[in-house]
């Protein structure tokens, strides 16, 4: 079975503050895909990045980068600087190959304080 | 482009009544998904579309909800006979390859459809 596990239920920071956000997978597919979607106080959840399993090479996007090891089963997820608009619920999920379904953890609620 | 709709936005039924939830993808999408969020929580998949049918509807929590799609595009999800613990945010994602190595079936969600059943 897979799953998703972001411990951290809520984070709560200060402006300009760095923040990481964790998340542990299980899965027994060799092939399988990790994403980071964001869910706004307005609800929509916006695609933010997508990894596959062989390739463990880390991605930097502007002020949001996510580091993945397979050693660990971890998919983390870290915003530099943080900004009031990073503020948002931050959802981990899982995809193994041939079975289509996302598989989300409980999502980590991330407060950013001006 | 326009997006993965949902209609209608927001829907408040008695308890017993019947519910229909429409979703409309991504033009040209033809993987078509259904997701349920509870308050506070995390996304549970329901039911997946591979053109009009359904290869896996493991997530559907009782035979009081069926789903549909037809010509590749439109689904609707439907819950009979409406209980109290089906409040939730029913949130549809489409996604354009499906299951080929690579392609990651990297989803997009419609804004969702808010039920209340009172």
């Amino acid at each position: 079975a897979q799953k998703v596990t972001q411990a951290q239920t809520e984070i709560s920071v200060v402006e300009k503050e760095d923040v990481t956000l964790d998340c542990v997978y299980e899965t027994r597919d060799t092939t399988y895909y990790l994403f980071w979607y964001k869910q706004p106080p307005s609800g929509e959840l916006v695609f933010l990045i997508r990894r596959n399993s062989f390739d463990e090479q880390n991605e930097i996007s502007g002020r949001y980068s996510w580091n993945f090891q397979k050693s660990t089963s971890s998919f983390n997820f870290t915003i530099t600087a943080s900004q009031v608009v990073d503020s948002a619920v931050y959802f981990c999920a899982l995809s193994g190959q041939g079975a289509q379904k996302l598989v989300f953890g409980q999502g980590t609620r991330l407060t950013i304080n001006p | 482009g326009a997006g993965v709709s949902q209609s209608p936005s927001n829907k408040v039924t008695e308890k017993g009544k019947d519910v229909e939830l429409r979703c409309d993808p991504i033009s040209g999408h033809t993987a078509l998904y259904w997701y349920r969020q509870r308050l506070g929580q995390g996304l549970e998949f329901l039911i997946y579309f591979q053109g009009n049918s359904a290869p896996d509807k493991s997530g559907l929590p009782s035979d009081r909800f069926s789903a549909e799609r037809t010509g590749e595009s439109v689904s609707t999800l439907t819950i009979q006979r409406t209980q109290q613990e089906d409040s939730a945010v029913y949130l549809c994602a489409s996604s354009l390859v499906l299951g080929r190595v690579g392609s990651g079936n990297e989803q997009f969600f419609g804004p969702g459809t808010r039920l209340t059943v009172l």
